[in-house]
């Protein structure tokens, strides 16, 4: 079976860039989150969505971070405009029940 | 306080030594509770989940301590494999909504 996919899994790009990361999450599995790890702060959770729905968006950082999830099958976060301090790993998972399945992440890199 | 702790070691241990991780959690109410796995540079991988009861997976067992409010995971026989950075996962309100709390792991070496 597919795990969680995401793409691109390397983004380096530009401060004041717009950026698109996205996310097929587990078939079957009706709970997605977006988290973002760093050295300094580990892994946080920015947003999840229970059914396509968001639930808990209290992690987002700013109002530069948006996140939809259009269907159960496909996600986007999405940063505008880019900063040097938005360089991170953003990961991806999803759940059916309790556990979280992730995603390899993507990797950004903003100069 | 944070909500999830952990001690961050590193921990270097001699392949075929026993090692133990602890963590406490903040949230009385919590419910849920895992370890996960992480290796550099890759994605965080569930290892186990935790019980009231405490279970063992192979050479892993993991227990809970709700009075305490603390969680530990003790690898017996560690192998090189074994090397990575060890998650302790907590379920972020009473209900269970699927919101995790990661601690900050614990990084174990494994030595030949």
């Amino acid at each position: 079976d597919a795990g969680v996919i995401q793409s691109p899994r390397h983004e380096v790009t530009e401060m004041g860039q717009e950026v698109t990361l996205r996310c097929k999450p587990i078939s079957g599995h009706n709970s997605l989150f977006w988290y973002r790890q760093t050295m300094m702060r580990g892994l946080e959770l920015l947003i999840y969505f229970n059914n396509n729905v968001p639930i808990d968006d209290s992690g987002m950082p700013e109002d530069r971070f948006s996140a939809k999830m259009p269907n159960a099958s496909f996600s986007t976060l999405k940063i505008q405009p880019s900063e040097p301090r938005d360089s991170a790993v953003y990961f991806c998972a999803s759940s059916k029940v309790r556990e979280q399945y992730f995603g390899p992440g993507t990797r950004l890199t903003v100069t | 306080r944070k909500e999830v702790e952990q001690d961050p070691g590193p921990f270097n241990v001699p392949e075929g030594a026993t090692v133990a991780f602890n963590c406490t959690y903040s949230n009385s109410a919590s419910q849920s509770f895992f370890w996960y796995r992480q290796d550099c540079r890759k994605e965080p991988k569930l290892l186990m989940s935790v019980y009231s009861s405490g279970n063992e997976d192979g050479r892993f067992t993991a227990q809970l301590n709700r009075a305490s409010q603390y969680i530990s995971l003790l690898i017996r026989d560690s192998k090189l494999s074994d090397s990575a950075t060890y998650l302790c996962v907590v379920n972020g309100d009473s209900g269970n909504t699927g919101k995790l709390i990661f601690g900050q792991g614990t990084t174990l070496q494994v030595k030949p």
